[in-house]
């Protein structure tokens, strides 16, 4: 099956300091990925869509200046968390579309990244 | 209100026995997604459905799309230990091949040995 990791699976940071997440599909292309915001006992959050050589389209209410999105290839996708506060800390999951012949449209999840701001 | 919702919101089973868990969607569904989810990490692909009245099944695990009722449910025969976990229904209701989707709050499952 699809495969898609993140960097790192856990980042302890202090207030005021930047975080790069990183998605990666490890055997399929994918134009589109997706970043997802996940609270304790909470279901997952869609904070905005990567496309690959194009702006990311983020949702009603998410900071694009604090949440940077850069997709460089087919494979790989990044979240920074810029000036990271307490409130920021929180389980950051990614997802990466595939969209193989014959119409199936999938989307495969990282392992999360466990994001802890003191 | 949550668009897309999910009963019961956890269960406890002895091993051995069928389980049913429902995800209900206030909108037009476009795809349906089941994924499972242990806490803590990252979402296991199970089934996605699309058209209305598919059924797919993926070892002890039969999910069915009822289109116009806009509801999926994901059955498990002869529950095991290793079926436990937070059981996540995903839908596109944007259509658009936008590929967004959104998630009902999951289904906990507990298999007692």
């Amino acid at each position: 099956g699809a495969v898609v990791s993140q960097h790192p699976s856990w980042v302890i940071c202090k207030s005021g300091t930047s975080v790069k997440i990183e998605c990666r599909s490890l055997d399929f292309q994918a134009t589109t990925m997706f970043w997802y915001r996940q609270f304790p006992k909470q279901s997952l959050m869609l904070m905005a869509t990567s496309n690959e050589g194009s702006k990311a389209t983020y949702e009603q209410g998410v900071e694009k200046d604090k949440f940077l999105i850069n997709h460089a290839s087919l494979t790989l996708s990044t979240l920074t968390v810029t000036s990271a506060h307490p409130e920021d800390s929180s389980f950051y999951i990614c997802s990466a579309r595939a969209q193989f012949r014959g119409g199936t449209d999938t989307q495969y999840f990282g392992p999360g990244t466990r994001l802890t701001v003191l | 209100s949550q668009e897309l919702e999910q009963s019961p919101q956890s269960l406890i089973v002895q091993e051995g026995k069928n389980l049913t868990i429902n995800c209900t969607s206030s909108k037009t569904l476009y795809g349906l997604y089941w994924y499972k989810q242990k806490y803590g990490e990252g979402l296991i692909f199970l089934m996605m459905l699309q058209k209305g009245g598919e059924e797919k099944s993926h070892e002890k695990i039969t999910a069915k799309l009822d289109e116009k009722k806009q509801q999926s449910s994901l059955h498990i025969t002869a529950s095991q230990p290793s079926h436990a976990g937070i059981y996540l229904c995903g839908a596109d209701i944007v259509g658009s091949n936008t590929g967004k989707l959104i998630f009902g709050q999951g289904t906990t499952l507990q298999v007692k040995p």
